[in-house]
């Protein structure tokens, strides 16, 4: 079946432009995560939904950084006013259960903030 | 909270050759260890895991082995393969947050045919 998908896979914004990064789990799946992978680094959490409610957003860095799921399905990461710092790629996963298990990544979504 | 430690960053091998990467944790109640690969440009996926109730586990030509004493888990993968390469990294699950991925900052391994 089709796995986790991302759009867009690549955006460039200038300084100061607010984006948002769409997430599509496999269908089914109750959780969807959020990590922030730097370049040469590791996936680092941001947050985690458990169906549409957000239980866990101690990895979001900033004020600036929102992320929803309000259907319990789609899930979009919204950063308000990016900065340089915010260069990332932005990776998507999702699992069948709330507790331990596998999580499917996405593609991930590549921001460049010149 | 729960970190990871990983290394080495970089790992060369001739082809055929064994490949052993390692990964201590701090927290000593994490009780799973997945283990991704990543291609470039590609997605993590996952390749092997094990959970802290186990000592040792296998797949093919994969196996990764715990020692909850110690707080280190290793990746080893025999008769290396040039589709090997690629950036290899542990992850901890703390217990206290046990959806949630540690990662390690990931090994980079090449395999020279």
């Amino acid at each position: 079946g089709a796995g986790v998908s991302q759009s867009p896979r690549y955006k460039v914004a200038k300084r100061g432009q607010d984006v948002a990064l769409r997430c599509d789990p496999i269908s089914g799946h109750v959780s969807l995560f959020w990590y922030q992978q730097a370049l040469g680094q590791g996936p680092e959490f941001l947050t985690y939904f458990q169906n549409e409610a957000q239980l866990d957003k101690s990895g979001l860095p900033s004020d600036r950084f929102f992320a929803e799921r309000p259907e319990g399905s789609v899930s979009t990461l919204k950063i308000q006013r990016t900065q340089q710092e915010d260069s990332a790629v932005y990776l998507c996963a999702s699992s069948l259960v709330g507790a331990t298990g596998e999580q499917y990544f996405g593609p991930g979504t590549r921001l460049t903030v010149t | 909270g729960e970190n990871v430690e990983q290394h080495p960053s970089t790992l060369s091998v001739q082809e055929g050759d064994s490949a052993v990467i390692k990964c201590t944790y701090s927290d000593s109640a994490s009780n799973y260890f997945p283990w991704y690969k990543q291609e470039l440009g590609k997605r993590p996926q996952l390749i092997i895991d094990i959970r802290s109730n186990v000592g040792e586990k296998k797949d093919q030509r994969i196996a990764v082995t715990l020692n909850k004493t110690a707080k280190h888990f290793s990746l080893h993968i025999t008769e290396t393969q040039p589709e090997d390469s690629a950036v290899y990294f542990c992850a901890a699950s703390p217990m206290d947050s046990s959806y949630k991925l540690i990662f390690g900052s990931g090994t980079r391994l090449l395999v020279r045919p």
